[in-house]
């Protein structure tokens, strides 16, 4: 079945150092989401990608979906403590079947 | 807050047993989704509703059903319970249904502890 994997399941970065997390599809994506989930929090929606080759920027994140649709990275420059979490990854299917990635938790190291 | 709203917050039950989990969606908000959260598998996609009817179905066991009522609130039945189905269960909820824009939103989830 269409799978979502992302990597790396785990990054530990030093504070200020740069972090990417990637996702890629078995599949072509209709569209991708991306979320982030706090230690003992619900995930929370960041940004949803729809065309290809798009990149968005939100403050020190970048989101890309790459030109075939089967791929996107979050890419986070200069890292804040405040930006520890999981991020997830959601492709959506032509089919409008959700798929998340397994997530890449993020640790951050003062 | 999202403004989604999920009870109870824990479960603990036994093997063979049957529980009901309950998501009021945020205000507006047409569509509920469920999600099982367990350490090893990640967020798995268990099935959507939109309006009342089924939109979506993903992972979900035979043994697992839902459905959404008229008030837009939804619930998730889990019969047959099974140690392996110990688990976070998140209930989601959006404006619209996936293909188009569909910000999700997610409530608190309820732990699911089976003994």
């Amino acid at each position: 079945g269409q799978q979502v994997m992302q990597i790396p399941q785990y990054q530990h970065v030093q504070e200020g150092e740069d972090f990417t997390t990637y996702c890629n599809s078995s599949t072509t994506l209709s569209n991708i989401q991306w979320y982030k989930q706090r230690p003992g929090g619900h995930p929370v929606f960041l940004i949803q990608l729809v065309k290809s080759g798009e990149v968005k920027k939100q403050k020190r994140l970048t989101f890309q979906f790459g030109e075939a649709k089967k791929n996107s990275s979050l890419h986070i420059t200069a890292t804040q403590t405040t930006d520890v979490g999981t991020y997830f990854c959601a492709g959506v299917n032509r089919d409008d079947k959700i798929i998340f990635g397994k997530g890449t938790r993020l640790h951050i190291l003062p | 807050d999202s403004g989604v709203t999920q009870t109870p917050k824990h479960l603990i039950t036994a093997t063979g047993q049957r529980v009901t989990l309950r998501c009021s969606p945020r205000s507006g908000d047409l569509s509920v989704y469920w999600y099982q959260q367990s350490l090893d598998q990640g967020l798995q996609f268990l099935i959507q509703y939109y309006n009342g009817e089924e939109r979506a179905k993903g992972n979900i066991l035979e043994r697992f059903s839902a459905q959404q009522f008229p008030d837009l609130h939804s619930e998730l039945n889990l019969s047959s319970l099974e140690l392996g189905d110990s688990a976070l269960y998140f209930c989601a909820s959006s404006f619209l249904w996936t293909g188009s824009y569909n910000e999700q939103f997610f409530g608190p989830g309820t732990r699911l502890t089976v003994l």
